[in-house]
C-alpha cells in the first residue's frame, strides 16, 4: 500500500506569491499533521487534524498560513504572500489516531522562496 | 503546555562506544513518548515508543516520570546508527510534538 504522499517534492516561488502544498495520507488514517523543518533545525509543529477538523492551529506562524482537510483524506497547506523566511521543508504525517499510534511521514515538500 | 527538549544538537562517538541521547519533556498529564529517526535520504520513521518497552536495533528508552526524561540508550554504537534522532510527545489528544533533534555521528 502507498504511504503518505506529498506534492510537489520541490517548489521554487517568488516572494509575494501564494503556494499550495498537498498531502495524501494513508487511507483510513484519521489524524494528519503538518510540520515545518528549517535548515539545520528541528520539526516545528504547525497544525493537526482529527478527521476534517483542526483542534489546534496554534503552531501556524501567521495569518498567511492556512490549512484544510476534506473527506478525511487530502490536506492542503496554503501560504499566502510568501516570504523568504518561509523557505523550509514542509512535512506531512498521518496516523490512525490515539496517543500511542505511530505517525507515518511523507517525503516532504522543499519550498524555496526567492 | 507540551514541550520536548533535546539539549544536544550533535553527539559524536566511536564505533562500539555507549550512546545516550537526552530527552526531557514538560507535560502536566500522562504523556506518551516516542523516538523517531531519520537516516540520510530517508523519511522520518518511528524507532520506538515507551509503552511498548521494546528494544529496537539495540536501542532502549526508559520513561522517568520523576525526572521527566526519556533518554535513548545503546550500549555499543554502530556506524549505521548515524542519523538524526527526534524525541516526541503525545498528550491528551492526537497532537504530536517533537524536540529539535540530535544528530548522532558514529565514527569507525
Amino acid at each position: 500500500g502507498a504511504g503518505v504522499s506529498q506534492s510537489p517534492s520541490n517548489k521554487v516561488t517568488e516572494k509575494g506569491k501564494d503556494v499550495e502544498l498537498r498531502c495524501d495520507p494513508i487511507s483510513g488514517h484519521t489524524a494528519l499533521y503538518w510540520y515545518r523543518q528549517r535548515l539545520g533545525q528541528g520539526l516545528e509543529f504547525l497544525i493537526y487534524f482529527q478527521g476534517n477538523s483542526a483542534p489546534d492551529k496554534s503552531g501556524l506562524p501567521s495569518d498567511r498560513f492556512s490549512a484544510e482537510r476534506t473527506g478525511e483524506s487530502v490536506s492542503t497547506l496554503t501560504i499566502q504572500r510568501t516570504q523568504q523566511e518561509d523557505s523550509a521543508v514542509y512535512l506531512c504525517a498521518s496516523s490512525q489516531g490515539g496517543k500511542n499510534t505511530e505517525a507515518f511521514f511523507g517525503q516532504g515538500t522543499r519550498l524555496t522562496v526567492v | 503546555a507540551q514541550r520536548v527538549t533535546q539539549p544536544e544538537k550533535l553527539l559524536s562517538v566511536f564505533k562500539g562506544a555507549p550512546v545516550e541521547l537526552k530527552c526531557n519533556y514538560s507535560y502536566s498529564g500522562s504523556p506518551e513518548l516516542f523516538w523517531y529517526v531519520q537516516y540520510s535520504r530517508q523519511r522520518l520513521q518511528l524507532l520506538l515508543r515507551h509503552i511498548s518497552r521494546e528494544s529496537i536495533k539495540g536501542f532502549t528508552a526508559d520513561l522517568n516520570k520523576g525526572e521527566t526524561s526519556f533518554h535513548l540508550k545503546k550500549p555499543f554504537a554502530q556506524e549505521e546508527d548515524s542519523a538524526m534522532y527526534y524525541c516526541a510527545l503525545s498528550g491528551g489528544t492526537d497532537k504530536l510534538i517533537f524536540g529539535t533533534g540530535t544528530r548522532l555521528q558514529v565514527f569507525p
